[in-house]
């Protein structure tokens, strides 16, 4: 179990350009998640999949973020034209469902910073 | 939508003494999971721990421990004997049952001073 790994760690990148992260989960866990979070403030829901179904998006996930899950593994959040407002970082979380409530293990997050 | 509010932006603590972290919530179900995580700086946010909200007992994790008061909705976060390493930024969170999302405060930055 090498927990949940993210690439990359950091990424500058120019306003208007895209960007991509990948999140690894713990094998085995069906459930992943995005988090975002910026300085001095606690992470906040961006969106969840089930296997490979993208169940819940937030109202923070505009048009220009896309995330999917292929074969229900790895994840990857691509953010388009991005903003000076998108400057955070993006956490990937994972679990495995089970009754009784499911402990979510969080990745070391990727920080973006837009210029 | 669930509140969690973290009244403390920041405490110190001398090494080997015991900080009390306060943690508040505000939800309508009866039913629920709280939590306490760590994130040291630019590093993992990793759980400390985890209380149902069905149980009267109060969990303990080694230095950690919890005192969780339902009617007041409070769950507030113990570390004892404070140790160098628990400098971090500490997050109360909360999930409803039978959901996947967390809801988290605004944290608490400790640091530990030798």
């Amino acid at each position: 179990d090498t927990g949940v790994s993210q690439d990359p760690r950091h990424k500058i990148t120019k306003r208007g350009q895209n960007v991509t992260f990948r999140c690894d989960p713990i094998s085995e866990h069906n459930r992943l998640y995005w988090y975002r979070q910026t300085l001095g403030q606690g992470p906040e829901f961006l969106t969840y999949f089930q296997n490979e179904a993208q169940l819940e998006k937030s109202r923070l996930l505009s048009d220009r973020f896309s995330a999917e899950r292929p074969k229900g593994s790895f994840s990857t959040l691509e953010i388009q034209r991005t903003e000076q407002g998108d400057s955070a970082m993006y956490l990937c979380a994972s679990s495995l469902q089970m009754a009784g409530g499911n402990t979510i293990y969080f990745g070391e997050g990727s920080w973006l910073t837009v210029v | 939508a669930q509140t969690v509010t973290q009244s403390q932006p920041e405490m110190s603590v001398q090494e080997a003494e015991t900080v009390t972290l306060s943690c508040t919530y505000d939800t309508s179900e009866n039913n629920y999971y709280l939590f306490w995580y760590k994130q040291p700086p630019s590093r993992q946010m990793i759980l400390v721990i985890r209380q149902e909200a069905y149980k009267q007992q109060n969990a303990t994790e080694n230095r950690f421990s919890v005192n969780f008061q339902k009617a007041a909705k409070s769950f507030s976060l113990k570390i004892s004997d404070s140790q160098l390493g628990d400098t971090a930024m500490y997050f109360c969170a909360f999930m409803k049952p039978n959901d996947y999302k967390l809801s988290f405060g605004a944290g608490t930055t400790v640091t530990v001073r030798a």
